[in-house]
């Protein structure tokens, strides 16, 4: 069973703070990093399908970049708001499975 | 907007028994999957389903578990004589056509399983 470590396991910033935490994935047999939004009692909601090394996507305030030699991947948002809480989760493509990791979740108080 | 849609929200059954998880999927979605949350541990992926036949599962599929899409648009993952450490959140995910892993997936709300 392959490894996805997402770095740190929770996080509390103010309103207005930019963060950015880290998924480390196995960089062998690797095909995509896909990135989760997941507010309680709900799904998770799809951010970013990452797949070539230095890869940079984003929406809104939201970026991530991606380094498949090294196995990681950033996820950064700009001045935060309330309604960015949430944990957010990587999933790593490796031999034809989806490993995740055990997100990180996000509290930004007004 | 399309939503993937699970039933029940909550299945409660006794151990042994047979319990039969529901799925529909986004309509013009060809790739399927089942995941599993055992309660604090990480998302695990079971099964993937593409043109009627699974393409890909895990360790954790094994012959207990059976998938299937009768009709075109339900898609069922079947467990056969329940353990308690088959209690888990389940969740079913669809994604579009063309290279299904580079396409983003949409998650179910997930149905909570609960082996007595």
């Amino acid at each position: 069973i392959l490894n996805v470590e997402q770095s740190p396991q929770s996080l509390h910033v103010q309103e207005g703070d930019s963060t950015n935490f880290t998924c480390s994935f196995p960089s062998s047999n690797f095909y995509a990093l896909h990135w989760y939004r997941w507010e309680t009692a709900k799904s998770p909601e799809a951010l970013f399908v990452m797949t070539l090394n230095g890869d940079e996507k984003k929406k809104g305030r939201i970026s991530a970049t991606l380094n498949t030699k090294e196995g990681y991947s950033y996820l950064y948002i700009k001045g935060s708001q309330p309604e960015d809480s949430a944990t957010y989760l990587c999933a790593s493509y490796n031999f034809n499975k989806f490993y995740f990791g055990s997100g990180t979740k996000l509290n930004v108080k007004p | 907007e399309p939503e993937v849609t699970q039933t029940p929200s909550h299945q409660v059954t006794q151990m042994g028994q047979e319990v039969i998880l529901r799925c529909v999927p986004i309509s013009n979605h060809l790739y399927f999957y089942w995941y599993r949350q055992i309660l604090g541990q990480k998302v695990e992926f079971l099964v993937s389903f593409y043109n009627n036949e699974i393409s890909e599962k895990s360790e954790i599929f094994d012959d207990q578990f059976s998938v299937e899409r009768p009709d075109g648009s339900n898609f069922t993952l079947k467990i056969r004589s329940t353990k308690l450490e088959d209690s888990a959140m389940y969740f079913c995910a669809s994604s579009p056509a063309g290279q299904g892993v580079y396409q983003p997936q949409h998650f179910g709300d997930g149905t909570r399983l609960s082996i007595l």
